[in-house]
């Protein structure tokens, strides 16, 4: 069975410029998240997906972050402008059950803005 | 006092040492706890999962204690093979968000 995927694995940005990010959840896993991991600091959730429906966006740092899951498979994160203390490691993870299940965490998308 | 604290070491070990990490936590809700390895550079992969008083896997030992809000992992005969770092995530709040300590970082050397 196909893990988690991200896509890219590596982006370099400049200031004001935007990306996408790219997750693809385990097949059949309704619950997908984002997360953040910032140099020096732990992994911060973003937000949780059931579906196409975002179930919990606590976790989203301002509006220039855009999460989107259309059809409910997999999902983008778009950061518009982005600024330099967008620079961490993403991480998706999706899950079959609730957030209290175990998640499964793709590689991550190492962002860095210079 | 943070919602999820860990002990960032490192825990320098020789092999076929026993290792002891603690993870406190606020949320005395909480229901589930789990501890992730992470290898550097890599994404988080489950361990253990710890749903009522502990689990066992083989060499690995996780025990709650919900009175004093901590989970701890115990290894036994440490390998070359588990140096990583050990994240505690702890559901939290009204919708359970995973909250992550800041990891534990085992080096166990020859």
């Amino acid at each position: 069975e196909a893990g988690v995927t991200q896509f890219p694995s590596h982006s370099v940005i400049e200031k004001g410029q935007t990306v996408t990010l790219r997750c693809d959840p385990i097949s059949g896993h309704d619950n997908l998240y984002w997360y953040r991991r910032v140099m020096g600091k732990e992994i911060k959730f973003l937000l949780h997906f059931v579906k196409e429906s975002k179930q919990d966006e606590s976790g989203m740092p301002n509006n220039r972050f855009l999460a989107e899951r259309t059809g409910g498979t997999y999902s983008t994160l778009k950061v518009q402008p982005a600024e330099l203390e967008d620079s961490g490691v993403y991480f998706c993870a999706s899950s079959l059950w609730t957030t209290k299940d175990t998640q499964y965490f793709g590689p991550g998308t190492r962002l860095t803005v210079l | 006092r943070k919602e999820v604290e860990q002990d960032p070491g490192p825990f320098n070990v020789p092999e076929g040492a026993t290792v002891a990490f603690n993870c406190t936590y606020s949320n005395s809700a909480s229901q589930s706890f789990f501890w992730y390895r992470q290898d550097c550079r890599k994404e988080p992969k489950l361990l253990m999962s710890v749903y009522s008083s502990g689990n066992e896997d083989g060499r690995f030992t996780a025990q709650l204690n919900r009175a004093s809000q901590y989970i701890s992992l115990l290894i036994r005969d440490s390998k070359l093979s588990d140096s990583a770092t050990y994240l505690c995530v702890v559901p939290s709040g009204g919708s359970y968000i995973p909250t992550f300590g800041r990891g534990t970082s085992l080096i166990v050397h020859p």
